[in-house]
């Protein structure tokens, strides 16, 4: 167990729908990290945010968008959802900003599995 | 050109084996450079990392890193069927900008 929560572990939605996942980090870790994971494009980075900003972005499309609250727990907002979006999405902690030392471990939470139908 | 490459195997070898699995890279920014293991359906889970040039042994596990060639390895001595999943090399860099990047991932199959 990473200690890492992630809820729901499953999603089965209508496309043009809009759903929220939650991620509650580590205890301590102040760096939240979210990742899509599908068959054919692997595990992509979609965003990440320390201590409440946002610090990088990757892969995300517009109708995406995510935060992180006050307590640290995170929220991946997904919009407008297209049979393309089915996938696994993974939340990963870690205690500082990846790279740098001490900060390179990232924990993943067991993920969220998204079928748009 | 993808700034990881990964084999995507999947690669079977019997129990006890020797298993090499590599990744190569084309930013020289990269600085830190980490696997992880995944078991189908579960999250990832970081096996070994390195920062620089070298080898470094964990276990049955050697992560080695040669920047120079811009190749990363990991190999699994003797080794298990438990070692049956999906193995991830990561990067990251943090000078100047910020980068995490990882790998499509490598299936192994360890046969009993």
């Amino acid at each position: 167990d990473s200690g890492v929560t992630q809820t729901p572990k499953h999603l089965i939605t209508a496309t043009g729908q809009r759903v929220t996942l939650r991620c509650s980090p580590r205890s301590g870790d102040l760096s939240v990290y979210w990742y899509q994971q599908s068959l054919d494009q692997g595990l992509q980075f979609l965003i990440h945010y320390y201590n409440g900003e946002e610090r990088a972005k990757g892969n995300i499309l517009e109708r995406f968008s995510a935060q992180q609250f006050p307590d640290l727990h995170s929220e991946l907002n997904l919009s407008s959802l297209e049979l393309g979006d089915s996938a696994l999405y993974f939340c990963a902690s870690s205690a500082g900003l990846a790279g740098v030392p001490g900060s390179y471990e990232q924990y993943f939470g067991p993920g969220t599995r998204l079928t748009v139908t | 050109q993808k700034e990881v490459e990964q084999d995507p195997g999947p690669l079977s070898v019997p129990e006890g084996a020797i298993v090499s699995l590599n990744c190569t890279y084309s930013n020289s920014a990269f600085q830190y450079f980490m696997w992880y293991r995944q078991y189908s359906r579960k999250g990832p889970e970081l096996l070994m990392y390195t920062y620089s040039s070298g080898n470094k042994e964990d276990g049955r596990f050697t992560a080695q890193v040669d920047k120079s060639s811009k190749y990363i390895s990991l190999f699994i001595r003797d080794s298990q069927p438990s070692d049956s999943a999906t193995y991830l090399c990561a990067m990251s860099a943090w000078k100047g900008t910020y980068k995490y990047i990882f790998g499509t991932g490598t299936r192994l199959k360890v046969l009993a």
